[in-house]
């Protein structure tokens, strides 16, 4: 079965550069969350699409921002880089948000600030 | 706003033996709880979930339980396999927050053989 894909699998950005992370979800999943996830800690909420529009916002940077495209796949848009960026971001799918069906998380994008 | 509490950090258990994983939560609004299986480098992994209407559901050698009066659920896992070492994570949700998950801190489970 189809799951979640994520790219790139791993990224090395240096301090303020840009990065852009890919998320395609489950097809007819309507619905992409973006997490954080730093060395030991539990996934941050950063920001979820519902049918192309923000439904909800975390804890994300300014210097961040999102978007959810019209066959449902999302980006994730990193400027300024900074050492502390670096994470794994995981990107989940569900479908009429999730709350009825579940999330499919994607293997991730592993994030390395220099 | 929801919170989620979950104990223990670290749980090591021989192998074949049960472990167990307690969670806590805030908001009796939360009515979906899922558990998810995270192994080094990978993307967590939905391993059962529960929801409000339910007290009690098992699928093979995992089950979960849940305490509405308490807000309190938990995972259990018999017969334990080398295979069960990872990080465990419990999550709750309801709709009235757009059903963003909060996320409990996770217990690194370790299979001793």
């Amino acid at each position: 079965a189809a799951g979640v894909i994520q790219s790139p699998r791993h990224l090395i950005k240096e301090k303020r550069e840009t990065a852009t992370l890919k998320c395609y979800p489950i097809p007819r999943h309507d619905t992409v969350y973006w997490y954080q996830q730093g060395p030991g800690q539990d996934p941050q909420f950063l920001i979820s699409f519902y049918e192309k529009m923000q439904s909800d916002k975390g804890s994300i940077p300014d210097r961040f921002s999102a978007q959810q495209f019209s066959d449902y796949h999302s980006e994730l848009n990193m400027s300024s880089l900074e050492l502390g960026d670096s994470a794994l971001y995981f990107c989940a799918s569900s479908l009429l948000g999730g709350g009825s069906y579940g999330y499919t998380f994607g293997s991730g994008t592993r994030l390395t600030v220099v | 706003g929801e919170n989620v509490e979950q104990h223990p950090s670290t749980l090591s258990v021989q192998e074949g033996d049960s472990a167990v994983i307690k969670c806590t939560y805030s908001d009796s609004a939360s009515n979906y709880f899922p558990w998810y299986k995270q192994e080094l480098g990978k993307g967590p992994q939905l391993i059962i979930d529960i929801r409000s209407n339910v007290g009690e559901k098992k699928d093979q050698r995992i089950a979960v339980t849940l305490n509405k009066t308490a807000k309190h659920f938990s995972l259990h896992i018999t017969e334990t396999q080398p295979e069960d070492s990872a990080v465990y994570f419990c999550a709750a949700t309801a709709m009235d927050s757009n059903y963003q998950l909060i996320w409990g801190a996770g217990t690194k489970l370790i299979i001793k053989p």
